[in-house]
């Protein structure tokens, strides 16, 4: 069981479409995180979100689109996607806004860009 | 820019067999940590070492952390069918920005 929620599970979305990743902590975590993680990969960061403002972006394409609503939210806006983008999206919490703090993931969303 | 190399990709052993991953950063680490990613699942956190050449221990798991905070291992004695996953570090270091970047992962594949 995890306590960081995920929704949804699986998503399969065209690449003209917008979407929304959603993820959900009620641990009282400072710090939340979006990884992708492809098949046989690493998780790979690319947003960090320290006290609800945006601490670290990994150069991410800005068809990714990420907003923490509050401490416990955490959302990833999706537009205009590429086949390529297809992967396992996992969101973090951890408990200090630091970077090296342990994290916390949820059970994470399969995307498919078709 | 910071790198952390593991070894090996994977690992096949038989029930009951050891297995050790080993990790290597190429810059000084403030922390480093340990998690497992079970087939079709999420990395779930094991353990966090700070110390230099600390060691922790989880039941069948020893984890080491180098005397000059650069490499890292994981041992896991007489392995069971559900030690069966990827194994990941995860290194923390301030060179270039506090980030902290997971290794390539070990995947271990147990046969009873």
């Amino acid at each position: 069981d995890t306590e960081v929620t995920q929704t949804p599970k699986h998503l399969v979305m065209g690449m003209t479409n917008k979407k929304s990743l959603k993820c959900e902590q009620h641990m009282g975590h400072r710090a939340m995180y979006w990884y992708k993680q492809k098949a046989k990969k690493p998780p790979e960061l690319m947003f960090v979100y320290s006290y609800e403002k945006l601490s670290i972006n990994e150069s991410v394409p800005s068809r990714f689109s990420p907003e923490c609503p509050n401490s416990s939210l955490l959302n990833l806006h999706l537009h205009a996607l590429q086949p390529e983008d297809s992967a396992l999206y996992l969101c973090a919490s951890s408990p200090s806004g630091n970077m090296g703090s342990p994290l916390h993931f949820g059970n994470g969303t399969r995307l498919t860009v078709t | 820019g910071q790198q952390v190399m593991q070894i090996p990709q994977y690992q096949h052993v038989q029930e009951g067999e050891d297995f050790t991953t080993y990790c290597n950063s190429s810059t000084t680490l403030s922390n480093i940590q340990w998690y497992k990613q079970r087939p079709g699942g999420h990395p779930v956190f094991l353990i966090q070492l700070v110390k230099s050449g600390e060691v922790k221990k989880q039941k069948r798991l020893t984890f080491q952390f180098g005397e000059a905070k650069k490499n890292s291992s994981l041992h896991i004695t007489a392995t069971q069918t559900t030690d069966v996953g990827t194994y990941f570090c995860a290194g923390t270091s301030n060179t270039g920005g506090f980030k902290t970047i997971f290794g390539a992962g070990t995947r271990l594949f147990v046969k009873a």
